[in-house]
């Protein structure tokens, strides 16, 4: 299976900051990297695949890089409504893995 | 505008099955990916398997290979999910995912997820 290794597990951070999550897989997986954020009690929701492709209604705020098998998921500049959990998936090759989780907190 | 409406919550014992089902409204049913990933209380997201209907093939994570099936009604746009041999540690949030509209988009569209509760 592939291993997607995200970072940090958890982060804090304010209003306006621009804040980076990071997965890195332990083999290539091409461009095939989702991100999805989740908030308590709710389904994930799609933000970006294929690394840096934006979904259909997500802010622009929200961007995708590949850097080999490093992706990132950048937040410009933070609001209220973005304090939530980040995953990351590949989908490459089955099993689809996922990270473990970034929780972004207030701080 | 897709949809995938999932059913209720279950409370199951343990060795029994459950089966979970998700309905899928807007665009074709066939043609996309369906994914099913679970969440254990306070724990991230783990990939159990996939459907694509039109091909009726399927994939699963070895770790429920043998007590997992994913099948898909195309005369209901209905993809389901059967686990057998429930165990304690299967408790968890159950969701169903539809792959997007373009190649190579993942799984765009969620269930709101159905809650599988073991108990005793």
């Amino acid at each position: 299976d592939i291993q997607m290794t995200q970072s940090p597990p958890s982060l804090s951070a304010s209003v306006g900051d621009r804040v980076t999550i990071t997965c890195r897989a332990n083999q290539g997986i091409n461009y095939y990297l989702a991100w999805f954020q989740q908030k308590p009690g709710k389904a994930p929701k799609s933000l970006i695949y294929a690394a840096s492709s934006l979904q259909s209604g997500v802010p622009s705020r929200f961007s995708g890089n590949k850097s080999g098998t490093n992706f990132t998921l950048t937040i410009s500049s933070l609001q209220p409504e973005d304090f939530a959990t980040y995953y990351c998936q590949q989908y490459n090759s089955y099993p689809c893995t996922f990270g473990q989780g970034t929780k972004l907190e207030i701080k | 505008q897709v949809q995938l409406v999932q059913s209720g919550a279950e409370v199951k014992k343990p060795g029994s099955s459950v089966k979970v089902s998700c309905k899928v409204s807007g665009g074709t049913f066939s043609s996309y990916a369906i994914s099913w990933v679970r969440q254990a209380p306070g724990q991230g997201l783990e990939w159990m398997g996939r459907i694509i209907p039109i091909f009726n093939t399927t994939n699963y994570a070895v770790r429920f290979q043998d007590r997992v099936m994913i099948t898909a009604d195309e005369s209901t746009s209905t993809a389901s999910i059967e686990l057998t041999s429930l165990r304690f540690e299967d408790t968890a949030v159950y969701y169903c995912a539809r792959d997007g509209l373009y190649y190579g988009s993942g799984s765009t569209y969620w269930g709101q997820g159905s809650l599988v509760t073991v108990s005793s």
